[in-house]
């Protein structure tokens, strides 16, 4: 048990609806990343918050967003979802915002039909 | 920009084979993770390396930081069905904190 804790487990949702996926990181730790994963592909980094504030931007559409709130934990909204949003999206935590390895949960599983 | 080239993307062995990943960096690297997913899985940490030519061990895992900082491998001695997953290696430079990943590896036992 990474003690990152992802909910909801899957999520199945209509094209054009948005969703809310949230992550409670370990306990001390004060970064948040947040990933996708397509299908046996590998990891598509989107966004890191350290401490409450966004630190790293990666391929994040503007479709998506996320914030990370005082009591450290994260949330991840993916809105006007497309079949192409449909991936496993992992949330992680770690220390400090820079070197430390990361702890990944268990992800969330979104399908968009 | 940097990336983070990992080979081969699939390695298919025989059970009790050797099994080895290759990361290459197209800048110097301050520190190269590594992880394992097993499948249906998350990342799991394995181990960080951060100094020129480390070399660490995990019973039958070795992993190597080249001499450049700029390559790492992650070494299986004699395969076992537990050790199937992908291995995935992230970098990251002292100029840019973010983890850079590789595309992973991932490793197949033949029946």
């Amino acid at each position: 048990d990474s003690g990152v804790t992802q909910t909801p487990k899957h999520l199945i949702t209509a094209t054009g609806q948005r969703v809310t996926l949230r992550c409670s990181p370990r306990s001390g730790d004060l970064s948040v990343y947040w990933y996708q994963q397509s299908l046996d592909q590998g990891l598509q980094f989107l966004i890191q918050y350290y401490n409450g504030e966004e630190r790293a931007k990666g391929n994040i559409l503007e479709r998506f967003s996320a914030q990370q709130f005082p009591d450290l934990h994260s949330e991840l909204n993916l809105s006007s979802l497309e079949l192409g949003d449909s991936a496993l999206y992992f949330c992680a935590s770690s220390a400090q915002d820079w070197h430390s390895p990361l702890h990944f949960g268990n992800g969330t599983r979104l399908t968009v039909t | 920009g940097q990336q983070v080239m990992q080979i081969p993307q699939y390695q298919h062995v025989q059970e009790g084979e050797d099994f080895t990943t290759y990361c290459n960096s197209s800048t110097t690297l301050s520190n190269i993770q590594w992880y394992k997913q097993r499948p249906g899985g998350h990342p799991v940490f394995l181990i960080q390396l951060v100094k020129s030519g480390e070399v660490k061990k995990q019973k039958r895992l070795t992993f190597q930081f080249g001499e450049a900082k700029k390559n790492s491998s992650l070494h299986i001695t004699a395969t076992q069905t537990t050790d199937v997953g992908t291995y995935f290696c992230a970098g990251s430079t002292d100029s840019n904190y973010q983890l850079i990943w590789g595309a992973g590896t991932k490793l197949i036992i033949k029946p």
